[in-house]
């Protein structure tokens, strides 16, 4: 099962959007909406931002948001904080009845 | 409140064994899918295992299988992952975390690190 595509890099100044794109196949993103999204900071255990495609647990702030089009999942942060500074991950299940992650995208806050 | 600690890991020889522990508190373990997932040094998230709450269901990815085995004590509250036939690519920090209703993974432990070196 290979990783799903994400971008290296992202990088936008406070306030501004960001959107860091998550694209698999039609084993995976293309197929169930099992897409989450986690939030991972430098020397930390990553953190669940995003589950099913679109929906934010409890204490995520709004500004965090998910779509999905075909094979292509996608991640937004609006507004962007200097706290947003971080690794992201896309994740999907597969057909296999296992789950993928992505190659992962640096967030930096200019 | 909900909470996963890892240990078990440390230095073993290419070639042996080692298993990790995941000791759950705050919620039913015995309700919930449980995963194992690993990062090497500097590297991305790899998904390596999961195991459904009753024990019953496991799945592993392509480069542990037949390898790695993952497995439960629902009256101890602990996830383990038995390690065989090490290799230095297996070195990485593994992480448990815990699979929510909606198969996120909705809590993660701080991760115990393995290194598999001569």
């Amino acid at each position: 099962q290979s990783a799903l595509t994400q971008p290296p890099s992202v990088s936008g100044s406070p306030g501004q959007s960001v959107t860091i794109s998550c694209t698999g196949t039609s084993s995976d993103v293309g197929t169930y909406n099992r897409v989450s999204w986690y939030q991972q900071p430098p020397g930390t255990a990553p953190k669940l931002m995003i589950y099913e495609v679109s929906n934010r647990p409890s204490g995520v702030p709004d500004r965090f948001s998910g779509s999905k089009s075909g094979n292509t999942a996608s991640l937004t942060i609006s507004g962007l904080q200097a706290e947003d500074e971080a690794d992201y991950y896309c994740s999907s299940f597969t057909t296999s009845n296992t789950y993928v992650f992505g190659t992962g995208t640096k967030v930096t806050v200019l | 409140e909900v909470q996963l600690v890892e240990s078990g890991g440390g230095l073993v020889q290419p070639g042996g064994s080692l298993r990790l522990s995941c000791a759950a508190s705050g919620f039913t373990f015995s309700s919930h899918w449980m995963h194992w997932v690993r990062q090497a040094p500097g590297k991305g998230l790899v998904w390596v295992s999961q195991i459904k709450g009753d024990g019953s269901s496991t799945s592993y990815a392509d480069s542990v299988k037949g390898r790695f085995t993952s497995s439960r004590d629902n009256a101890k509250n602990t996830l383990y992952l038995q390690m065989n036939s090490l290799r230095a690519e297996d070195t990485a920090v593994y992480y448990c975390a815990k699979g929510g209703p909606t198969a996120a993974l909705d809590i993660w432990g701080q991760g115990t690190m393995v290194t598999v070196s001569s």
